[in-house]
């Protein structure tokens, strides 16, 4: 089956630092997505991206869309505290010959921000 | 708030036993979404429900089912529970059958004891 491979696994920062992680695949995907998981809390969308190269932002957050389709990454500029939880890359494919897509979820990066 | 509820937030059981997890969609959604997270296997996809009928299937064991009621609430049915079952079980759903799952329930911890 599909796989994501993210990284990196955690990250322990400072306030104000960039970050930047990412997400590879052997396989193609349609759409990209991003979420962030706060504990005790579902994962919220935070960028979608729907075409090879696209970039895209919401707010201090930036993610591309790679060229080959294989590929995505998420930058968060001038980290704060709230920045803290569990981030995932998921990539969307629709099942060919059919009506429906599957969403398929990286292993997620932990990030922690020190004041 | 996402909008979409799930229901129970925590549930603890024992092994064998069957129980049923509660999600209802945020309103205007016809999509409905479960995924399993656990440690080992991260955010798994179980199945989708488009308006009442079941539309994929993803990594979902025999022994799970679920069903989405004219009303659009769905349920996921655990049943013969092992160990390897404790999890949350999220619920996600959408506008369309073809949109991804946009918005996430806070999830149903389940403890298997």
């Amino acid at each position: 089956g599909q796989q994501l491979n993210q990284s990196p696994q955690s990250m322990f920062i400072q306030e104000g630092e960039d970050v930047s992680m990412n997400c590879t695949s052997s396989s193609i995907f349609n759409t990209w997505l991003w979420y962030k998981q706060e504990p005790g809390e579902g994962p919220v969308l935070l960028i979608a991206l729907y075409k090879a190269g696209e970039l895209t932002s919401n707010g201090r957050l930036t993610a591309q869309f790679g060229i080959t389709r294989k590929d995505s990454f998420l930058n968060i500029s001038a980290s704060i505290p709230s920045d803290v939880g569990i981030y995932f890359c998921a990539g969307w494919v629709i099942a060919g010959g059919t009506s429906y897509g599957k969403l398929t979820f990286g292993q997620g990066t932990i990030l922690t921000v020190h004041p | 708030d996402s909008g979409v509820t799930q229901t129970p937030k925590h549930l603890i059981t024992a092994t064998g036993q069957r129980v049923t997890l509660r999600c209802s969609p945020r309103s205007g959604d016809l999509s409905v979404y479960w995924y399993q997270q656990s440690l080992d296997q991260g955010l798994q996809f179980l199945i989708q429900y488009y308006n009442g009928e079941e539309r994929a299937k993803g990594n979902i064991l025999e022994r799970f089912s679920a069903q989405q009621f004219p009303d659009l609430h769905s349920e996921l049915n655990l049943s013969s529970l092992e160990l390897g079952d404790s999890a949350l079980y999220f619920c996600a759903s959408s506008v369309g059958p073809r949109d991804q799952p946009q918005h996430f329930g806070d999830g149903t911890r389940l403890s298997i004891l």
